[in-house]
């Protein structure tokens, strides 16, 4: 139990559906991210939120839409995705320390994502 | 970009066995970090590192943050099964920096 939250853990769907994955933390952070991990490749970071407020996208393409409605909440929003969009979505949060975001995250397990 | 260099892709140890795994690159970070993910979970973090020389240990693994800022070591001592997993190094440049990540190493362990 690492504090942070994902559902759903599994999600398979379809190149038209439009789904939605969201991420809880309860560690009081206030950064919170969204990595892809695709096998044999690095953990490929998507999005950063400081505070609420979105301080990186990665050239992530717009078919990604994250949404941060406070501090402990981030949804990533999937609209019209490809099957090479398939793989595991991490969510992670991370605390600010002395206005630095330390590169010490605190992962969720995951929802691995396959889109047919 | 930058990029963190693990190998190889697999270890395969007998349980009582230490092992070490290094992490390079050809750019100088300034945090150094080592996670783990066991299988169908996030990556946990073991060990970060802050100060180029530093040795740090938590239970029985210890890190070391390569003098030169650009490598860094993991080893693990007389490993057990639960040490099955990805091991990821990461590297951050400076303050707010994103991180970059290596590839894992994935540990096998026979009893």
């Amino acid at each position: 139990e690492t504090g942070v939250t994902q559902t759903p853990r599994h999600l398979v769907m379809g190149m038209t559906n439009k789904k939605s994955l969201k991420c809880e933390q309860h560690l009081g952070h206030n950064a919170m991210y969204w990595y892809k991990q695709s096998a044999k490749k690095p953990l490929e970071l998507m999005f950063v939120y400081n505070f609420k407020e979105q301080t990186e996208n990665n050239s992530v393409p717009s078919r990604f839409s994250p949404e941060c409605p406070n501090s402990s909440h981030l949804f990533l929003h999937l609209h019209t995705l490809q099957p090479e969009d398939s793989a595991l979505y991490l969510c992670a949060s991370s605390r600010k320390s002395g206005g630095t975001n330390t590169g010490e995250l605190f992962f969720g397990e995951g929802s691995r994502l396959t889109v047919l | 970009g930058q990029q963190l260099n693990q190998s190889p892709q697999s270890m395969f140890i007998q349980e009582g066995e230490d092992v070490s795994m290094n992490c390079t690159s050809s750019s100088i970070f300034n945090t150094w970090l080592w996670y783990k993910q066991d299988p169908g979970e996030g990556p946990v973090l073991l060990i970060a590192l802050y100060k180029a020389g530093e040795l740090t240990s938590n239970g029985r693994l210890t890190a070391q943050f390569g003098i030169t800022r650009k490598d860094s070591f993991l080893n693990i001592s007389a490993s057990i099964p639960s040490d099955v997993g990805i091991y990821f190094c990461a590297g951050q440049t400076g303050a707010n920096s994103k991180l970059t990540f290596g590839k894992g190493i994935t540990l096998s362990v026979r009893p």
